[in-house]
């Protein structure tokens, strides 16, 4: 059984570039879930997809996007990047919509110049 | 805003001494989850307690649940060098499942 892995692990981006984050859920999950983490901060909610449909959002502008495949891998997309998204994003994964606590990944490391 | 909101913010301890961690939140809850951050790593899953329970052990991890107060804590007995790290606390609300909420973490030195 793999855990959940997310890719990269680091990224540097200019601002009003564009980035895509990776994630492979762990085996057996359907459910994503994709969270921005400040320095010093708790983990705030960006939204999840269940079975490629995106199944609630958080507070997040419109150019935070994503999707999710049919092997339930996903992806979180932001446009138009600002200093303020520098953050560690994490992705969790779950089974059936349903949280009996989520599995994370390691988080990819964002910084936004 | 946060759903949970931890408490103290930080917490130092030597070891095999024990380190408690209080967790209050909003709304009504399907359950409540703590987690655990080395490093602003990962967060992993240490125990998840139900509405419907009092109380959890896992271990050295003890987790209380008062659904009247709307809080929780989190126990650690005989504390060690490697039990370092910030502990979040997660609220999966009622009105909507399978999103948790997070806190902004306690975070606890344990010193050798």
């Amino acid at each position: 059984e793999t855990g959940v892995t997310q890719s990269p692990t680091h990224l540097i981006k200019t601002r009003g570039q564009q980035v895509t984050l990776r994630c492979s859920s762990q085996s057996g999950h359907n459910t994503v879930s994709w969270y921005q983490q400040a320095l010093g901060q708790g983990p705030q909610f960006i939204f999840q997809y269940y079975r490629e449909e995106e199944n609630g959002r958080g507070n997040f502008p419109p150019r935070f996007s994503g999707l999710q495949f049919p092997n339930y891998s996903s992806e979180l997309n932001v446009n138009a990047l600002e200093l303020d998204d520098s953050a560690l994003y994490l992705c969790a994964s779950s089974f059936d919509r349903t949280n009996y606590g989520y599995t994370f990944g390691s988080g990819t490391r964002l910084t936004v110049v | 805003s946060q759903q949970g909101e931890e408490d103290p913010q930080a917490l130092s301890i030597q070891e095999g001494e024990n380190a408690t961690m209080n967790c209050s939140y909003k709304t009504s809850i399907n359950n409540l989850q703590w987690y655990r951050q080395n490093s602003g790593r990962g967060l992993v899953h240490l125990i998840l307690i139900r509405s419907n329970e009092r109380e959890k052990h896992s271990g050295r991890l003890r987790v209380t649940l008062d659904t009247s107060k709307k809080s929780s804590s989190l126990l650690i007995t005989a504390s060690r060098a490697a039990d370092t790290a910030s502990y979040f606390c997660a609220t999966d609300a009622a009105t909507n499942a399978g999103k948790s909420t997070f806190g902004d973490g306690t975070t606890l030195t344990v010193k050798p």
